[in-house]
């Protein structure tokens, strides 16, 4: 039990475009989700957190009109990253918990802009 | 603000053999948990072992235990009879009761010779 998926696994975007990651609890229901990046050989960092139906809270220092964020549903967030340039390049990873449980973690979504 | 400190960047061991990892962290509350993630090359985070503050007693997992030792503020991380599946990034991370967020280390990478 406690499956996360994240859509694609793999993106490449030309600069100036957005892309959209999805993140779904398979099986539970997510009360909250968070996203975070992490760069090659560093550790997570927390970008936002959401709830369902309600506006994500973002980190300091994370833009939010560049990183739109989604949780329209109890098994489903979205991240989107708005005109993307290479500096945006990383990997993107969301976690989901429901109530009174810890984070599970997606397996992850690698983001290339050219 | 809590921080975790994981004072070794890479660990290597031998098959078969022990290997602990260090994690330190800092914190002024008294009710919190602690966690140990493991990330493959795959980079889908695993969670090991977790360990409730206000239980004295050390978590185990199989071959992993920690050795929580809280007014040091110190959180390691045993692995026995090692196995080159467990060569990995290892994060230790720490949660307050009264939070959702996740406070992570820079991790350590842990490489397991034949």
């Amino acid at each position: 039990g406690a499956v996360v998926s994240q859509h694609p696994s793999w993106v490449i975007c030309k600069s100036g475009t957005s892309v959209k990651i999805e993140c779904r609890s398979l099986d539970f229901q997510a009360t909250t989700m968070f996203w975070y990046r992490q760069f090659p050989k560093q550790s997570l960092m927390l970008m936002a957190t959401s709830n369902e139906g309600s506006k994500a809270t973002y980190e300091q220092g994370v833009e939010k009109d560049k990183f739109l964020i989604n949780h329209a549903s109890l098994t489903l967030s979205t991240l989107t990253v708005t005109s993307a340039h290479p500096e945006d390049s990383s990997f993107y990873i969301c976690s989901a918990r429901a109530v009174l449980s810890e984070q599970y973690f997606g397996p992850g979504t690698r983001l290339t802009v050219t | 603000a809590q921080t975790v400190t994981q004072s070794q960047p890479e660990m290597s061991v031998q098959e078969a053999e022990t290997v602990t990892l260090s994690c330190t962290y800092d914190t002024s509350e008294s009710d919190y948990y602690l966690f140990w993630y493991k990330q493959p090359p795959s980079r889908q985070m695993i969670l090991v072992i977790r360990q409730e503050a206000y239980k004295q007693q050390n978590a185990t997992e199989n071959r992993f235990s920690v050795n929580f030792q809280k007014a040091a503020k110190s959180f390691s991380l045993k692995i026995s009879d090692s196995q080159l599946g467990d060569a990995a990034m290892y994060f230790c991370a720490y949660r307050s009761r009264r939070s959702e967020k996740l406070v992570f280390g820079k991790g350590t990478k842990l490489t397991v010779n034949p």
